[in-house]
């Protein structure tokens, strides 16, 4: 059972760096693709990028430019760093596992809300 | 990008009732299509992959179909706990792409 948790600032200013960290327990880190992806009121889910442990990586053309997500296997987690941030990216952001479910998001972190304002 | 579009956006419905909820592509996803249920405070649960493979946990009620750009999940007989808001997603091609979701209430 894959369990992941988000942890990171509740707020950040803006054009500065936003910065998570997803903790994943509960199965092997190497068996997964981990994802990041945001949900706003206004534009709905949006897939961000994943990870492979192995350190293979693909970004959502519409943040690429600004995003980077990292590995870190003997931790056990991966990270998500979305630069230059605007309002526009205040939103919920999840971590979420890919494990073989037809390439769809099988497990999910709770949920981290991350507001952008001075 | 691929667009998914669901329709309808909402829908109002009874303990009981069947609910229909279709989701169009803008090209081919060969069945790479799954379904989320997300309710209130909560992360989205994967219901259905490649577009009718329901997860073990899901009841039976809930079931996926379609092919080619073209798809729907149906909820044969709407249970409480079934109110929620239900997206669509395409895994076949980056950017992976969602509806705009479908809230049933």
């Amino acid at each position: 059972q894959v369990q992941l948790q988000e942890s990171g600032p509740g707020v950040v200013k803006p054009s500065e760096t936003l910065s998570l960290i997803c903790s994943v327990s509960g199965v092997s880190f190497t068996s997964y693709y981990w994802n990041w992806i945001r949900q706003t009121p206004g534009k709905g889910l949006e897939w961000i990028g994943y990870i492979h442990h192995s350190g293979t990586s693909d970004y959502n053309p519409s943040l690429k430019g600004r995003v980077t997500i990292s590995v870190d296997p003997p931790r056990n987690q991966f990270s998500l760093k979305l630069s230059s941030v605007t309002a526009a990216d205040t939103a919920v952001y999840y971590c979420a596992s890919v494990g073989g479910f037809g390439g769809s998001f099988d497990s999910w972190g709770q949920g981290a809300l991350v507001t952008v304002s001075s | 990008d691929i667009q998914m579009t669901q329709s309808p956006s909402s829908v109002s419905a009874s303990v009981g009732d069947r609910v229909t909820i279709t989701c169009r592509a803008s090209q081919d996803v060969t069945g790479w299509i799954a379904w989320f249920q997300q309710k209130p405070g909560e992360a989205p649960k994967l219901l259905i992959y490649a577009a009718s493979t329901l997860l073990s946990a899901v009841p039976s009620r809930f079931s996926g179909s379609g092919s080619g750009t073209d798809y729907t999940l149906t909820i044969s007989s709407l249970q409480p706990e079934d109110f929620a808001t239900y997206y669509c997603q395409q895994a076949h091609t980056f950017p992976y792409t969602f509806g705009q979701g479908t809230k049933v209430e």
